[in-house]
């Protein structure tokens, strides 16, 4: 039963760029939710979605933005990158309308901004 | 692999000791919470949660503990082992919403032999 998996696990970017991470969720899973992760923190919640919309946000700009796909994996694009974008991208999963339960992580992708 | 957390509180306890991390949570209409675990290079991993309505909950060598009128939530592990090592996270969510976790600072557990 394959868990949340991520790619790339690391990247390195400058200032300016733009990135996309990729997340494929939990077997059985459908909601995705996407957080940041800056060294020596919590995550923080940027944004979730299911059924190919994203359902709720956290406080992040528009240059933070997502998509879903039919098949429930997730990607995530940052625009016009800054040096504070560095941190561990985690991204998580869950299946909608079944109860309380826990979402899972995947192992993050490490972005870097030179 | 890289450190979570660089500058977090940190627990250190001996081999076979009980542990115990404790979180102040911020929302009093939380009515989820759960404890994850985080290893150097890896993402967060369950350990346990609990529901509002649960002051106790046990697992295979932890237990969480809610005290909903001080927001307050600790996680006990028994007999600590090195592979405990990490920084643990509790996380808060309001059930009803849209599953987003709100987490605390996080706890580096040190274990030494």
């Amino acid at each position: 039963d394959a868990g949340v998996t991520q790619s790339p696990t690391h990247l390195i970017k400058t200032r300016g760029q733009q990135v996309t991470l990729r997340c494929s969720p939990k077997s059985g899973h459908d909601t995705v939710s996407w957080y940041q992760q800056a060294l020596g923190q919590g995550p923080q919640f940027i944004f979730q979605y299911y059924e190919e919309e994203e359902r709720q946000r956290g406080n992040f700009p528009d240059r933070f933005s997502g998509h879903q796909f039919p098949n429930y994996s997730s990607e995530l694009n940052v625009n016009a990158l800054l040096l504070g974008d560095s941190a561990l991208y985690l991204c998580a999963s869950s299946s909608y309308g079944t109860g309380v339960q826990p979402q899972h992580f995947g192992d993050g992708t490490r972005l870097s901004i030179l | 692999g890289e450190s979570v957390g660089l500058h977090l509180p940190t627990l250190s306890v001996q081999e076979g000791d009980n542990s115990i991390i404790n979180c102040a949570y911020s929302n009093s209409a939380s009515d989820y919470f759960i404890w994850y675990k985080q290893e150097s290079g890896k993402g967060p991993q369950f350990i346990i949660d609990i529901r509002s309505n649960m002051d106790k909950r046990q697992g295979q060598r932890v237990t969480v503990l809610l005290n909903k009128t001080v927001k307050h939530l600790s996680l006990q592990i028994a007999a600590t082992q090195p592979g405990d090592s990490a920084v643990y996270f509790c996380a808060e969510n309001i059930w009803g919403g849209t599953d987003k976790l709100i987490f605390g600072t996080g706890t580096r557990l040190q274990v030494f032999p």
